[in-house]
C-alpha cells in the first residue's frame, strides 16, 4: 500500500495562476482532510471531507476549492494563486472514527510569486 | 486562552537524558489526544495516543490530566534520532474539524 500519495511534490506559480493539488489514499478510509502549514503556525485545516460526496471548510477556507472525486481522492484548487498562499500544504485521511490515527501525505511545497 | 498550546523550544538535551514536554488544552469536552512527530520537511507521524490512565511505548511515556487540561511526553534515554518536532493533537469534539494540532515543540539531541 503506498498510504496517501501526494503531486506535485514543489510547485512555483505566479500571482493569479491556477493549479490543482492531487491527492489519493488506498487504505479505503472514508474521511480525508486538506492543511496547509506555515512556520510558526502549525497544521492548519483548509477543508475536510468526512465520505465520499461531502466538503466543508476548516479554518481557513478563503482562497481554495475542493473536490472529493471519489472515495480515494481528494483535490485541492487554488483558482487565483497569491503570495499569502505559499505555504506547504498536507493531505491526511482517516478511518472516519474520530479516535483513530491521521495518516499524511508527503506534503506538496508552494512558492507563489 | 489558545485551544491548544505547547512550547516552542527548541530544548536542547544532550544524548542519554530525559526529557520532558506539556502541552495544555482549551476546551475540557476534548475526547482524545494524541502526539504526533515530524521531521525536518517530512509529514507529520503518529507517535502515540494518549489514554486516561497514561500509557507507554518503549521509551516514551503519555500523561493525560483532565483536571489540569494537560497532556505530557516523557522520552528516557534520548538517542540522536529523537530530534525532532512533537506535535501535540487534541480531538475537541466529535467532528472532523475539531481535530486541532498544536504548533510543535523543537528537540535537538546533542551528542
Amino acid at each position: 500500500n503506498a498510504g496517501v500519495t501526494q503531486t506535485p511534490k514543489f510547485q512555483v506559480l505566479k500571482t493569479g495562476q491556477s493549479m490543482t493539488l492531487q491527492c489519493a489514499q488506498d487504505m479505503n478510509h472514508n474521511s480525508m482532510y486538506w492543511y496547509r502549514q506555515d512556520p510558526g503556525m502549525g497544521l492548519r485545516l483548509i477543508y475536510y471531507s468526512a465520505s465520499e460526496g461531502t466538503t466543508d471548510k476548516g479554518e481557513v477556507p478563503n482562497g481554495y476549492n475542493v473536490s472529493r472525486l471519489n472515495k480515494r481522492e481528494f483535490s485541492l484548487r487554488l483558482e487565483s494563486a497569491a503570495p499569502s498562499q505559499t505555504s506547504v500544504y498536507f493531505c491526511a485521511s482517516v478511518q472516519g472514527l474520530l479516535q483513530e490515527t491521521q495518516y499524511f501525505g508527503p506534503g506538496t511545497r508552494l512558492l507563489v510569486l | 486562552r489558545k485551544e491548544v498550546e505547547q512550547d516552542p523550544g527548541p530544548f536542547n538535551v544532550p544524548e542519554g537524558a530525559t526529557v520532558a514536554f506539556n502541552c495544555t488544552y482549551s476546551n475540557s469536552a476534548s475526547q482524545s489526544f494524541f502526539w504526533y512527530r515530524q521531521d525536518c520537511r517530512k509529514e507529520p507521524k503518529l507517535l502515540m495516543s494518549v489514554y486516561s490512565s497514561g500509557n507507554e511505548d518503549g521509551r516514551f511515556t503519555a500523561q493525560l490530566n483532565r483536571a489540569s487540561q494537560y497532556i505530557s511526553l516523557l522520552i528516557r534515554d534520548s538517542k540522536l534520532s529523537d530530534s525532532a518536532t512533537y506535535l501535540c493533537v487534541v480531538n475537541m469534539g466529535w467532528r472532523d474539524d475539531k481535530i486541532i494540532f498544536g504548533k510543535g515543540t523543537r528537540l535537538h539531541i546533542l551528542p
